[in-house]
């Protein structure tokens, strides 16, 4: 069974960079399409984007402009960039695995707050 | 604005049965496969629902989804205060390229 641990600086300010990455423990790397969400406060959530083990990617349109995501397959983990950070960014991240069923596993968020 | 439509909020008592709704359009729910996840104050969404109406290993048979055009539901019968959490719909959308997801309705069991 996949597990994920995840991990990343939890306080920015205004205009710099988030920065997270989730590890990948247990299972096949290639099984899986590796995501990243996030959750405002009190909100629903927000898929962010995708990587496969091969490095091909999916991006949410409205965000696409600032995110990068990255997979390392030779240490089983996948990161998050998002540049320029607003006020608007801060949310709950989560690292998930997405199969054929759904987002099946889920890391356990990170909070990330942007404030001056 | 979430892309996929829900209640904000339902009740019911233990024992009874509730519904919640989502409401999509023809690029998302009109095309693909929906599914429901239930989130715990505090923790994690947990996939509840695949396939529209398929439960993965160790959800109870309580909880049953469907759909119908360009809506689902998910129903859970025998209420139970645990039952008490966030819920979630979401399904791949074809003009996004992405996944969607509802605004989430919030379970009180009373």
């Amino acid at each position: 069974q996949v597990q994920l641990q995840q991990w990343g600086a939890g306080l920015l300010k205004p205009s710099e960079t988030l920065s997270l990455t989730c590890a990948v423990f247990g299972g096949s790397f290639s099984d899986y399409y590796w995501t990243w969400i996030r959750q405002p406060p009190g909100k629903g959530p927000e898929w962010i984007g995708e990587i496969n083990h091969s490095g091909s990617t999916n991006y949410n349109p409205s965000l696409k402009s600032r995110v990068t995501i990255s997979v390392d397959t030779s240490k089983n983990q996948f990161s998050l960039k998002l540049s320029s950070v607003t006020a608007a960014d801060t949310a709950v991240y989560h690292c998930a695995a997405a199969s054929e069923y759904g987002l099946d596993v889920w890391g356990q968020g990170t909070t990330v707050t942007v404030s001056s | 604005q979430s892309v996929l439509t829900q209640p904000p909020s339902a009740s019911g008592t233990p024992g009874q049965r509730v519904t919640i709704s989502c409401s999509g359009s023809t690029s998302n729910i009109g095309t693909n496969t929906v599914n429901w996840y239930q989130q715990l104050p505090g923790t994690a969404p947990k996939l509840l629902i695949y396939f529209n109406n398929q439960r993965p290993s160790g959800v109870p048979d309580r909880f049953s989804g469907s759909k119908s055009g360009t809506s689902a539901s998910l129903a859970i019968s025998g209420l139970q205060s645990e039952d008490e959490a966030d819920y979630y719909c979401a399904a791949w959308d074809d003009s996004l390229n992405g996944v969607v997801f509802g605004g989430g309705t919030k379970l009180t069991v009373l």
